[in-house]
């Protein structure tokens, strides 16, 4: 149980064009999600958080109008960078939990999304 | 905001050998979990273990949450055990969310035959 899924796995795209990330819960409601960035030989960094039905919480630092994250459904999250640049290449996860809005417990993450913007 | 550092950053190991990595975190936490990531960056849930003592196979985990700090322990490695492996924290606050986490560097483990 408790897998997350993500689409696509990798994507390369040209400087200029938006694209999309899907996250989804397989077997499990999600009442919020999580969106990270890696980049390589380092450590995870938290871009989001977002609750089903309401406004992403942005971390310090993250451009809210670049990285624009729905959170439609309880089993469905997006991440779309707009306005792709080079320097937007990174490794992207997700990551899902259930619980109150106060304590959640695991989160479960999804398989990744490689960007290479060109 | 807390702070998570992990120990060794680096480690080598011949098949067969045991290891402890260790977390050390800045403050007091309601939610620690161990991951191992591996080569394809796949995020894999070894233990949620804000406290206590748990163990799944070759693997176990010891969270001393009043000292600050959290041990994987890995036995009898083998070369599939390779990776990174990352702790990560969220702070007891207290009356608010409690759930987002914070990662450690992670340490980089190399099992070689």
């Amino acid at each position: 149980g408790a897998v997350v899924s993500q689409h696509p796995s990798r994507v390369i795209c040209k400087s200029g064009t938006s694209v999309k990330i899907e996250c989804r819960s397989l077997d499990f409601q999600a009442t919020t999600m999580f969106w990270y960035r890696q980049f390589p030989k380092q450590s995870l960094m938290l871009m989001a958080t977002s609750n089903e039905g309401s406004k992403a919480t942005y971390e310090q630092g993250v451009e809210k109008d670049k990285f624009l994250i729905n959170h439609a459904s309880l089993t469905l999250s997006t991440l779309t960078v707009t306005s792709a640049h080079p320097e937007d290449s990174s490794f992207y996860i997700c990551s899902a939990s259930w619980g109150t809005p106060i304590f959640q417990e695991t989160q479960y993450f999804g398989p990744g999304t490689r960007l290479l913007v060109l | 905001g807390i702070q998570v550092e992990q120990s060794p950053p680096d480690l080598i190991l011949q098949e067969g050998a045991n290891s402890t990595l260790r977390c050390n975190f800045s403050d007091s936490v309601n939610n620690l979990q161990w991951f191992h990531q591996n080569p394809w960056g796949q995020l894999i849930n070894l233990f949620y273990i804000p406290s206590g003592t748990k163990q799944n196979g070759r693997l176990s985990a010891t969270t001393v949450a009043t000292e600050r700090y959290s041990l994987l322990y890995i036995s009898s490695s083998q070369t599939t055990d390779s990776g990174v492996y990352f702790c990560a924290v969220a702070p007891d606050l207290s009356g608010a969310g409690s759930y987002q986490l914070t990662f450690g560097k992670g340490t980089k483990l190399s099992v070689i035959p």
